[in-house]
């Protein structure tokens, strides 16, 4: 199975900050990944596809990037809905393996 | 809308089993591949199985294969995950989510708790 490794696991932000979280894959996965945005007690919503795809809805401070084995999740401005944990997940193969997540906290 | 509605969650023991339930409306259900990913209380998020729209596929994760089997009904516009020989380990939160262009999850439920415990 390939191994999705994200980084930091998790970090303080402020309102207004860009913040960029890391993904990689253990192997070449071309770009075929997700990210997920979870809140408490919610379930996961779709961010981005394709590595950089942003998904319908999604406002436009989000971005990804990468290829290959290494990706980022950027958000340019950092709003107070933002703080949630985020997920990157891989759907190169079966089976399907997620990161273990990125806490984005209040500082 | 799109609405995904998962059902059949609660306290099973270990080695018993249960069945959980998606009703799915608000899109052509028979066209979709459909998944189940769970969470382990105050965990990350595990894949567990997906199925093809047609049913013709289906794909699991090592920890629950040939446990669990995932099915579904497109008369009834419901998928289902029929677990067995249930483990402590198998507690979590199940959810359902579409497949979109066999890639991307892009509508989940809103989950189901199953509780394995003596």
């Amino acid at each position: 199975a390939i191994r999705m490794t994200q980084s930091p696991s998790s970090f303080s932000a402020s309102i207004g900050d860009r913040v960029t979280i890391t993904c990689r894959a253990s192997q070449g996965i071309s770009s075929y990944l997700a990210w997920y945005q979870q809140k408490p007690g919610k379930a996961p919503k779709l961010l981005i596809y394709a590595a950089s795809t942003l998904q319908s809805g999604v406002p436009s401070r989000f971005s990804g990037s990468g290829s290959g084995t290494d990706f980022t999740l950027t958000i340019s401005y950092l709003q107070s809905e933002d703080f949630a944990t985020y997920y990157c997940q891989q759907y190169y193969s079966y089976p399907r393996t997620f990161g273990q997540g990125t806490k984005v906290e209040i500082k | 809308q799109v609405q995904l509605v998962e059902s059949g969650g609660g306290v099973v023991q270990p080695g018993r089993s249960l069945r959980l339930s998606c009703a799915a409306s608000g899109f052509t259900f028979s066209t979709y591949g459909m998944h189940w990913v769970r969470q382990a209380p105050g965990k990350g998020l595990e894949w567990v199985a997906v199925i093809w729209f047609d049913g013709s596929s289906k794909y699991y994760a090592d920890s629950v294969k040939g446990r669990f089997t995932i099915s579904r009904d497109n008369s009834k516009n419901t998928l289902y995950l029929q677990m067995n020989n249930l483990r402590a380990e198998d507690t979590a939160v199940y959810y359902c989510a579409r497949d979109q262009d066999g890639d991307r999850l892009d509508y989940w439920g809103q989950g189901t708790l199953v509780t394995v415990s003596s």
